[in-house]
């Protein structure tokens, strides 16, 4: 079945710094991926869906030049947490719709972030 | 190689039916299995199950973990249309979540 990774599984890092979190799909073709963060609880907020080749779309409340978005090819988006804070800290998981239904999703694994 | 299965891949009944969804899982340090409902824009947490034979339960919706067999069922009783979703099920072990595809399931008027 279809894989989606992310990279790297953890991170911690300094107030202030900035952090890369990357998500591919291994055997297939994403056009579109889609980002989320895990809040206590459990919950998973959709933070922006990622397009390959045009800006990504950002749920309300997300701020777009804290978290930045690139669909840099068709297997690889990568979401950039710049100048993060202690409250940044949080699992952000990817997804990627299969190819032939939304319905089909497939996630990433998952990064646990923590910033100090 | 860790990872999660769900059956069936799709499902469609009749309102007032009643549905059970599987999940099953491979991995190396298990710390809680995860049930999710998505409907739309991303998926509302329903259960998060951590000890084998201890009913979670909400409503119309059921859940219990068999960590013998490495397996969890999500029940649904007198569907409605409204539980029309995929449901997804994660194992968490720690640093990483491991997802299922997801069941898709239909329920008709």
């Amino acid at each position: 079945g279809a894989v989606v990774s992310q990279h790297p599984s953890w991170v911690i890092c300094k107030s202030g710094t900035s952090v890369k979190i990357e998500c591919r799909s291994l055997d297939f073709q994403a056009t579109t991926m889609f980002w989320y963060r895990q809040f206590p609880k459990q919950s998973l907020m959709l933070m922006a869906t990622s397009n390959e080749g045009s800006k990504a779309t950002y749920e309300q409340g997300v701020e777009k030049d804290k978290f930045l978005i690139n669909h840099a090819s068709l297997t690889l988006s990568t979401l950039t947490v710049t100048s993060a804070h202690p409250e940044d800290s949080s699992f952000y998981i990817c997804s990627a719709p299969g190819q032939f239904s939304y319905n089909e999703q497939f996630f990433g694994p998952g990064t646990r972030l923590t910033v100090l | 190689e860790d990872k999660v299965v769900q059956s069936p891949l799709s499902l469609v009944v009749h309102e007032g039916d009643t549905v059970t969804l599987n999940c099953s899982y491979e991995v190396t340090n298990f710390r809680s299995l995860l049930w999710y409902k998505q409907e739309k824009k991303a998926p509302t947490f329903l259960f998060m199950l951590t000890s084998s034979g201890i009913e979670k339960k909400s409503g119309r919706l059921s859940s219990i973990l068999d960590k013998k067999e490495l397996f969890s069922i999500l029940n649904i009783t007198a569907t409605q249309t409204g539980d029309s979703a995929v449901y997804l099920c994660a194992v968490n072990t720690g640093n990483q979540f491991y997802f299922g595809t997801g069941t898709s399931l239909t329920v008709i008027p």
